[in-house]
């Protein structure tokens, strides 16, 4: 079975471009989350969607934007990047009703995009 | 605000002991706990978790335990293999928080000496 797939896996942007994330869930899952991790931190909640809907938004400004398709795949943007935006950007997936007791979240090995 | 807490960046355990990684956390509304292995070049890969109704939870040679009075969870691996070579990500959810959003702590490298 084909695990949660993101694309591009590397990326080099200039401030203040714009970048498009993409990220496939698991076949079956209907719940797509969005997560920074910054070197020598641990992943940071950037969003969770949701059949479509956003669930949850973590503190990151309004620059960040994200949504779902009919298909359940989901697209994360970044405008007007800056420095400090620089992380690897991980997709997660899970069924999304049956909350982390049964259904943990299943990363992809993300997009490491760096901003110059 | 880091509301999980790994204390200990990186820990080396001889092949064969038992490798001992410590988690704190500070949020009371946080009701379960997971534990993540990452490799380089790859995602957070699901190991174990604990819900907060239990003190312990066993897998394999994975044994996670939690401590609600004191803010305390421990994953214990016994015994240790070179394979476990990796960085081990604490994580903590709350079912009032009404979404799945996990916070993770800042990790340990364990390293596992042959």
């Amino acid at each position: 079975d084909a695990g949660v797939t993101q694309s591009p896996t590397h990326l080099i942007k200039t401030r203040g471009q714009h970048v498009t994330l993409r990220c496939s869930p698991i076949s079956g899952h209907k719940s797509v989350s969005w997560y920074q991790q910054v070197l020598g931190q641990g992943p940071q909640f950037i969003f969770q969607y949701y059949e479509k809907e956003e669930r949850g938004r973590g503190n990151f400004p309004d620059r960040f934007s994200a949504r779902q398709f009919p298909n359940y795949s989901s697209e994360l943007n970044v405008n007007a990047l800056l420095l400090g935006d620089s992380a690897l950007y991980l997709c997660a997936s899970s069924y999304g009703t049956r909350g982390q007791r049964n259904s943990p979240l299943h990363f992809g090995n993300g997009t490491r995009l760096t901003v110059t | 605000d880091q509301q999980v807490k790994q204390n200990s960046p990186s820990l080396s355990v001889q092949e064969g002991r038992i490798s001992i990684l410590n988690c704190d956390y500070t949020n009371s509304m946080f009701d379960y706990f997971l534990w993540y292995k990452k490799y380089p070049a790859e995602g957070p890969t699901f190991l174990i978790s604990i819900s907060s109704i239990k003190d312990k939870n066993e897998d394999g040679r994975f044994t996670v335990f939690l401590n609600k009075s004191a803010k305390h969870l421990s994953l214990h691996i016994v015994p240790s293999q070179p394979g476990d070579s990796a960085v081990y990500f604490c994580a903590a959810s709350g079912t009032n928080f009404g979404n799945e959003k996990l916070t993770f702590g800042t990790g340990t490298r364990l390293t596992i000496i042959p």
